[in-house]
């Protein structure tokens, strides 16, 4: 199984900064994506990470606001923009092989 | 696309009491199906998995049933622990796609 690394764990910002997150997997993966958790709610994807192209975004997720970088198969970033209180949420960092596996979140607090 | 159910949201047991959760699908032709496990500040963990071509699979306490006919699945936790406590999500992928997942099961057992 995948070890996925993300970092920071947790932080607090100011509305209207961004914020990089970043996720280092100790395997190279075909497939990484990221995720938003809103408190008690369930997993909604963001994007799916593509190495060496833009990443794929769903509906209602746009670069300008998330953009994802993938420079190669073991590593992306999620930015989050210009951000407001309602960004506050869990950010997921996950790979895909056979079995999807989950980085240990970044809770993110926008003030 | 896939839609994931999941029910309940909230299940509360005594100690040593089974628990079961279910989660019924759409897509005919998804294949593959996980259940996660979230602890408090943690990313989810992938904790059993089945594949169309069983109907059952075992991992010591845990238990994942799947009825493909009826289009449902069921995580079953025998002889629970306050550890098992936890948010418990399933999830649905046809092949190599990305999972749907349900909206997730707050498990609590009180010792």
């Amino acid at each position: 199984s995948a070890v996925i690394s993300q970092k920071p764990s947790r932080d607090i910002c100011q509305r209207g900064t961004s914020l990089t997150i970043q996720c280092q997997v100790d395997s190279q993966v075909t497939m990484m994506f990221w995720y938003r958790q809103q408190p008690g709610q369930s997993l909604t994807l963001i994007a799916t990470a593509n190495q060496g192209s833009e990443a794929t975004y769903e509906s209602g997720f746009v670069i300008d606001k998330f953009p994802i970088s993938r420079p190669n198969l073991t590593f992306s970033t999620l930015t989050v923009s210009n951000m407001s209180p309602e960004d506050s949420s869990i950010y997921l960092c996950s790979s895909r092989d056979t079995e999807a596996f989950f980085g240990q979140g970044t809770r993110l607090t926008v003030v | 696309g896939e839609n994931v159910e999941q029910h309940p949201s909230t299940l509360s047991v005594q100690e040593g009491d089974s628990a079961v959760i279910k989660c019924t699908y759409s897509d005919s032709a998804s294949n593959y199906f996980p259940w996660y496990k979230q602890e408090l500040g943690k990313g989810p963990q992938l904790i059993i998995d089945i594949r169309s071509n069983v109907g059952e699979k075992k991992d010591q306490r845990i238990a994942v049933t799947l009825n493909k006919t009826a289009k449902h699945f069921s995580l079953h936790i025998t002889e629970t622990q306050p550890e098992d406590s936890a948010v418990y999500f399933c999830a649905a992928s046809r092949g190599s796609y990305i999972p749907t997942f349900g909206r997730g099961t707050s498990l609590i057992v009180h010792p």
